[in-house]
């Protein structure tokens, strides 16, 4: 079968870095994607990672380890407009297998 | 550019009711993606095509369906609506290819009675 399995909620503070980790079994892989969702808004997207290692792209970084199932989302310095949610999402042929997200709560 | 629009952006239904959804990409994308968002179970994948007059099942295609007659638009239809279909619908494209990140809609909220 196909899974994908990321924390429901996170709550983080302001200017601190939080890592939302992404665990997947799914039948094929050609990548992982992360999508940040506001609330009410549409999906919008962060990062792609199709080889193993560490994607810096400003404040955010995403790791993959293909032979682990295993993807995280670094967010460092932490604003409030960041609050929103992050789906983990892993393409497999034709297709793209999204996570339920990890809703993330930034406090001043 | 407009990227990727929907159309309506709500609608409420009776059950047994027909509608169709429209969506339209001007970024001259081969794959287009018919979405629903319900809460607590992400992103499912409903049809799909990869190129004009194509179009295939996702996760979860039963009482929907779909035509791509030109390129650029991607039509989800509902014969007749359920209150099992109430979600948030969100169309993407791709470029495809290597090209593989989605562009997603501003969704359509559907309301079935």
């Amino acid at each position: 079968g196909q899974n994908i399995d990321q924390p429901t909620e996170m709550t983080a503070t302001e200017g601190a870095i939080v890592q939302i980790n992404c665990t997947y079994q799914t039948s094929g892989f050609n990548g992982l994607f992360w999508y940040q969702q506001h609330a009410g808004e549409a999906p919008t997207f962060l990062s792609y990672n199709v080889l193993d290692g560490l994607e810096e792209k400003g404040r955010f970084s995403s790791f993959l380890s293909r032979s682990k199932g295993y993807s995280y989302l670094l967010l460092k310095e932490l604003q409030m407009k960041d609050s929103a949610s992050y789906l983990c999402a892993v393409k497999g042929g034709f297709k793209t297998i999204f996570g339920a997200g990890t809703r993330l709560f930034v406090k001043a | 550019n407009a990227g990727v629009t929907q159309t309506p952006k709500f609608r409420v239904l009776k059950t047994g009711q027909s509608m169709t959804l429209l969506c339209a990409q001007d970024m001259n994308h081969e794959y287009m993606y018919w979405y629903r968002q319900d809460p607590g179970m992400g992103l499912r994948l409903i049809h799909y095509s990869v190129g004009e007059g194509t179009t295939a099942k996702g996760e979860v295609p039963d009482g929907y369906n779909v035509s791509r007659l030109k390129k650029q638009n991607f039509l989800l239809g509902l014969e007749s609506a359920a209150p099992s279909q109430t979600s948030v619908y969100f169309c993407a494209s791709s470029q495809g290819g290597s090209q593989e990140t989605q562009y997603f809609g501003p969704g359509t909220r559907l309301l079935v009675l």
